[in-house]
Parts: structure tokens; C-alpha cells; sequence
């Protein structure tokens, strides 16, 4: 198994540009997770979903959105990217949701917004 | 207010010595609480996972304690290598809720040879 897998892996972006970032995993777990993490931070949750189109915001979803339309894939879309969005991000699974069962993390997408 | 703080920021140790990462949290109602492993440049990987009638848990050379009682969690590291050099990231999750996990903001262990 490729476990969670995340493209790309470094992205640069003028402030005002749209761009998807691409996750996907091959474990078929229902759960899925978009984190952000920035220096002195911890990982701090954009948006979820408990399933095929299900999603849900979580705790900074402003100027970010999600899809699900299959078990594998958990795209993240800016919109109009901003210099207060650069960061790492990184995309996660789980088996039986965040509280029950360890997430699997992928490597994780390197954005920087200029 | 939920939170999860952990100690030192940033810890220093001699290849082959054992260390001790701490976390205290005020999470409630608690669920588990979980170490992850982060080394430069790549995701967090899972440790161990506690839940609350769990006090001590170990993946070979990493062994984890929690007092739910004080609410504290400590992760021992014995005979250090250089690949231990990472982040620890402390993770607590309640029972309530779909944005239900509480990170810290890690340790930083370099193992120097």
C-alpha cells in the first residue's frame, strides 16, 4: 500500500491564484483530514470528511474548500490564495474517525504564498 | 479551554541516553491520548495511543505513561539513537464532537553522536 499519498510535495503561489492541492489514500478508510501547521503551532484541522460525499469545516476552513466524491481522493482547493496561507499541509486517514483509531498522515504539501 | 502543552520546546541529548518528553492537558472529556513522531520534512507517524484506563503503553524503545487523574503524559525514550531526532507531538481527543483532536505544539529532540 501506498498509504497516503499528497501532490505536490512544493507549490509557490501569487497572492490571488487558485490552485487544488491533490490527496488520496489506498487503505479505504472512511475519515479523511486537511491540517495546516505553521512554526510554534500545532496542527490545526481545515476541514473533514466522515465519508463519500460528507464533509465538514473544522477549525480554520476560511478560503479553503473540499470534496469527496470517492473513498480515495480528498482534494483541497484555495481559492484565492493568500500570504496568511502559507504553510504545510498535510493530509490525513483514518479507519474509524479522528477519536477512535490513529490517523495516517501523508508527506505533506509545502505551499508559499507571495 | 482545551489544551495540550508539552515540555522542554526543544530538547538536546548524547547518542545513547535516555530522555523524557512531558505533556499536560486540560481536555475533557477525554477519549485517548496519542504520541506521533515527526521527523523533518515528513507527516507525523503514530507511536502509541492511550485510552483512560490505559497507564502505560510501549512501541519498542518509546514507552508512553498517562495520569488521568493529574492529567499528565510522558514519553521515554531509553538508549537513544540519531533517528530519534524528530518532533513528538502530543495529541488528546474527547469523546464529543467531529473536531474532536487537541494538538500540542511538539518537542524538538536532536541526538547528537
Amino acid at each position: 500500500n501506498a498509504g497516503v499519498t499528497q501532490t505536490p510535495k512544493f507549490q509557490v503561489l501569487k497572492t490571488g491564484q487558485s490552485m487544488t492541492l491533490q490527496c488520496a489514500q489506498d487503505m479505504n478508510h472512511e475519515y479523511m483530514s486537511w491540517y495546516r501547521q505553521d512554526p510554534g503551532m500545532g496542527l490545526r484541522l481545515i476541514h473533514y470528511s466522515v465519508g463519500a460525499g460528507i464533509t465538514d469545516q473544522g477549525e480554520v476552513p476560511n478560503g479553503y474548500n473540499v470534496s469527496r466524491s470517492t473513498t480515495e481522493d480528498f482534494p483541497l482547493r484555495l481559492l484565492s490564495a493568500a500570504p496568511s496561507q502559507t504553510s504545510v499541509y498535510f493530509c490525513a486517514s483514518s479507519k474509524q474517525g479522528q477519536a477512535k483509531s490513529p490517523e495516517y498522515f501523508g508527506p505533506g504539501t509545502r505551499l508559499t504564498v507571495t | 479551554k482545551n489544551q495540550v502543552e508539552q515540555s522542554p520546546q526543544s530538547l538536546i541529548i548524547l547518542e545513547g541516553k535516555n530522555c523524557t518528553l512531558q505533556c499536560n492537558y486540560t481536555v475533557s472529556p477525554f477519549s485517548n491520548l496519542r504520541w506521533y513522531k515527526q521527523d523533518t520534512g515528513r507527516g507525523p507517524v503514530s507511536l502509541t495511543i492511550m485510552t483512560f484506563s490505559e497507564n502505560t503503553k510501549s512501541n519498542g524503545r518509546y514507552t508512553a505513561t498517562l495520569d488521568a487523574d493529574t492529567k499528565q503524559s510522558s514519553l521515554h525514550i531509553t538508549a537513544s539513537q540519531l533517528s530519534d531526532s524528530a518532533s513528538y507531538i502530543c495529541v488528546v481527543s474527547i469523546q464529543t464532537g467531529a473536531n474532536n483532536l487537541f494538538f500540542g505544539t511538539g518537542t524538538r529532540l536532536t541526538v547528537i553522536p
